[in-house]
């Protein structure tokens, strides 16, 4: 298995409600990561997750809340967003562990979230 | 703040060989050089990584000079197909963290 796969692919959601993104990879890969992107524009991070543990959250409002549970799965917590949090949300893994080496990432297809 | 900068857009024909250069002037003494490519609404696919010199794979080639201050993705005879976004991507550690950060891209358009 070479895939990151990301559940759902399509989600809409009002701005009271309560959501979960969902990540699953299998290739024992030590890092993995969430990312917004905006219509043309690059990919931004938000968390890194490396050896299960939270290496990096790039200032992101609490409305976010990232989680993993175990080395292949990685969750995001959607909760009270706003209309411009809608974005393709990206989720990747790294064979090496965050900050050792970029020996590339492997991304998911993303999920389309729009907020209303 | 993206550490690399890329020509915002480029246009080729089919057939014909595209480069694409990426300037990294702050590179790190460890850090590898690794091109992605993006369609709409899908994850950036990895296309090639290199260190120095030149490295080839079977859709790209990865031209690296001594200095490691800028590379090349060189695309040989592209197709409609190969119209997307492309990023490269290095470390930045000027924020006292390391991480990587996508500049803005250059969108390939090819045309018939």
């Amino acid at each position: 298995d070479t895939e990151v796969t990301q559940t759902p692919k399509h989600l809409v959601m009002g701005m009271t409600n309560k959501k979960s993104l969902k990540c699953e990879q299998h290739m024992g890969h030590r890092a993995m990561y969430w990312y917004k992107q905006k219509a043309k524009k690059p990919p931004e991070l938000m968390f890194v997750y490396s050896y299960e543990k939270l290496s990096i959250n790039e200032s992101v409002p609490s409305r976010f809340s990232p989680e993993c549970p175990n080395s292949s799965l990685l969750n995001l917590h959607l909760h009270a967003l706003q209309p411009e949090d809608s974005a393709l949300y990206l989720c990747a893994s790294s064979q090496a562990g965050w900050g050792q080496s970029n020996y590339g990432y492997t991304f998911g297809s993303g999920t389309r979230l729009t907020v209303v | 703040l993206a550490k690399t900068t890329q020509p915002i857009s480029m246009d080729s024909y089919e057939g014909q060989e595209v480069n694409i250069t990426c300037s990294h002037n702050n590179i790190a003494t460890n850090d590898y050089i690794t091109w992605y490519q993006q369609f709409p609404s899908q994850g950036p696919r990895f296309i090639i990584q290199g260190y120095k010199t030149k490295v080839t794979n079977e859709v790209a080639s990865l031209f690296i000079p001594a200095d490691r201050k800028s590379s090349t993705l060189s695309l040989p005879r592209v197709s409609l197909s190969d119209t997307a976004v492309y990023y490269c991507l290095v470390g930045d550690s000027t924020s006292g963290t390391y991480k990587y950060i996508f500049g803005t891209g250059t969108r390939l358009k090819v045309l018939a």
